[in-house]
């Protein structure tokens, strides 16, 4: 039984450019949580994807957007990248008839220069 | 590899002798709580959960302990061992959202 994945592991990025991150979902699984976790701190929210849509979102500006496909895999986008934008991207997944428990993916390490 | 929690509360514990991390909360409204350890490069994994209208849960050698009166949450760790070592978050979620709010954390060190 797969877990949480996500792509890529790492990534380097320069100021202004824009980014993709992606997951998959634990099986069985169909909603998607994005979190920041910057270095030395806990994950903050950023979005949460249900049935294709953006049903939350955290304080993070419109330069972070999302996508959620039909086969319940996530992308995360942020344009315009800014050096505090460095951190660790956690992708969680939960079963919306299951209850609240999230399960995370190991994360991408995004760093811009 | 990478280090979470570069500059985290800190707790040494011998091996064999039992943990306890602390989480004060932030929300009275909060109905569902979370622990989750982290080790250096990898995403946090679950580990116990416990809701609002139980003052106690346990699992396989821990146990989450739930004050609502002082909005504090409790993780104990029975016996801890040197695989044990990780950074240790609490995390709330209140009724009519869908995020979780992380806390601080804890750097929990194993001794041999």
């Amino acid at each position: 039984d797969a877990g949480v994945t996500q792509s890529p592991t790492h990534l380097i990025k320069t100021r202004g450019q824009q980014v993709t991150l992606r997951c998959s979902p634990k099986s069985g699984h169909d909603t998607v949580s994005w979190y920041q976790q910057a270095l030395g701190q806990g994950p903050q929210f950023i979005f949460q994807y249900y049935e294709e849509e953006e049903r939350q979102r955290g304080n993070f500006p419109d330069r972070f957007s999302g996508h959620q496909f039909p086969n319940y895999s996530s992308e995360l986008n942020v344009n315009a990248l800014l050096l505090g934008d460095s951190a660790l991207y956690l992708c969680a997944s939960s079963w919306e008839g299951g209850g609240d428990t999230q399960y995370f993916g190991p994360g991408t390490r995004l760093t811009v220069l | 590899g990478e280090s979470v929690g570069l500059h985290l509360p800190t707790l040494s514990v011998q091996e064999g002798d039992n943990s306890i991390i602390n989480c004060a909360y932030s929300n009275s409204a909060s109905d569902y709580f979370i622990w989750y350890k982290q080790e250096s490069g990898k995403g946090p994994q679950f580990i116990i959960d416990i809701r609002s209208n139980m003052d106690k849960r346990q699992g396989q050698r821990v146990t989450v302990l739930l004050n609502k009166t002082v909005k504090h949450l409790s993780l104990q760790i029975a016996a801890t061992q040197p695989g044990d070592s990780a950074v240790y978050f609490c995390a709330e979620k209140y009724t009519g959202t869908y995020k979780y709010i992380f806390g601080t954390g804890t750097r929990l060190k194993v001794l041999a």
